[in-house]
């Protein structure tokens, strides 16, 4: 069974802070990894993805992967209200494995 | 790019009747494209995956003679709910992709069975 875990939340991140989401997978053989973000009564908008270890940065986003752990992260730095929502983490492998997401509130 | 819309966004329908949604990719070719529902506070579920001009492919516990999936071209699939009952009711939305790993998702389709 192939498995993304993800803390659900909510985690609280003040205004103007680095907001850093984490999860764990289960299947080795995936080699594709996307954070989507996702509103309230929302569908789920593709913001970052990445392939190899290591850091991808964005903009105010950065991915970090680590295939040996078996660990995905997604940091926001700067954080600002408009960015509270939930961000689910994807694995790609044979299809794609979604945890069900971190709810993430920024306080102004 | 990679823009998917989906039509109608919301509708309410009555309890026994059908319902069809259709999902588009709009500036790509799709060579798969998905069917997700999500539950309020719930997190998405994949309901099926269709190919251009296959069968779909349904998870364990879907029914496909209720949703009824058609992807008749690169460009188009549809989802019919079939004799639609008020536990029916959820956000349908479709995704899409051209066989790299990521999947562009629609808007969605708010469903009320009443």
């Amino acid at each position: 069974q192939k498995e993304v875990e993800q803390n659900s939340g909510p985690l609280s991140v003040p205004e103007g802070a680095i907001a850093s989401l984490n999860c764990t997978y289960s299947d080795r053989g995936s080699q594709s990894f996307f954070w989507y973000r996702q509103y309230s009564g929302k569908s789920p908008e593709l913001i970052m993805f990445i392939y190899s270890n290591g850091d991808k940065e964005d903009g105010r986003f950065t991915a970090q992967l680590n295939k040996a752990s078996q660990y995905v992260s997604l940091l926001i730095r700067d954080s600002q209200p408009s960015d509270s929502a939930t961000y689910l983490c994807v694995a790609g492998a044979d299809g794609l494995t979604f945890g069900k997401g971190t709810h993430l509130i920024i306080q102004p | 790019g990679a823009v998917v819309s989906q039509h109608p966004s919301w509708v309410i329908c009555k309890s026994g009747t059908s319902v069809k949604i259709e999902c588009r990719s709009l500036d790509f070719q799709a060579t798969t494209m998905f069917w997700y529902r999500q539950f309020p506070k719930q997190s998405l579920m994949l309901m099926a995956t269709s190919n251009e001009g296959s069968k779909a492919t349904y998870e364990q516990g879907v029914e496909k003679d209720k949703f009824l999936i058609n992807h008749a071209s690169l460009t188009l699939s549809t989802l019919t709910v079939t004799s639609a009952h008020p536990e029916d009711s959820s956000f349908y939305i479709c995704s899409a992709s051209w066989g790299s790993s990521e999947q562009y998702f629609g808007p969605g389709t708010r469903l009320t069975v009443t």
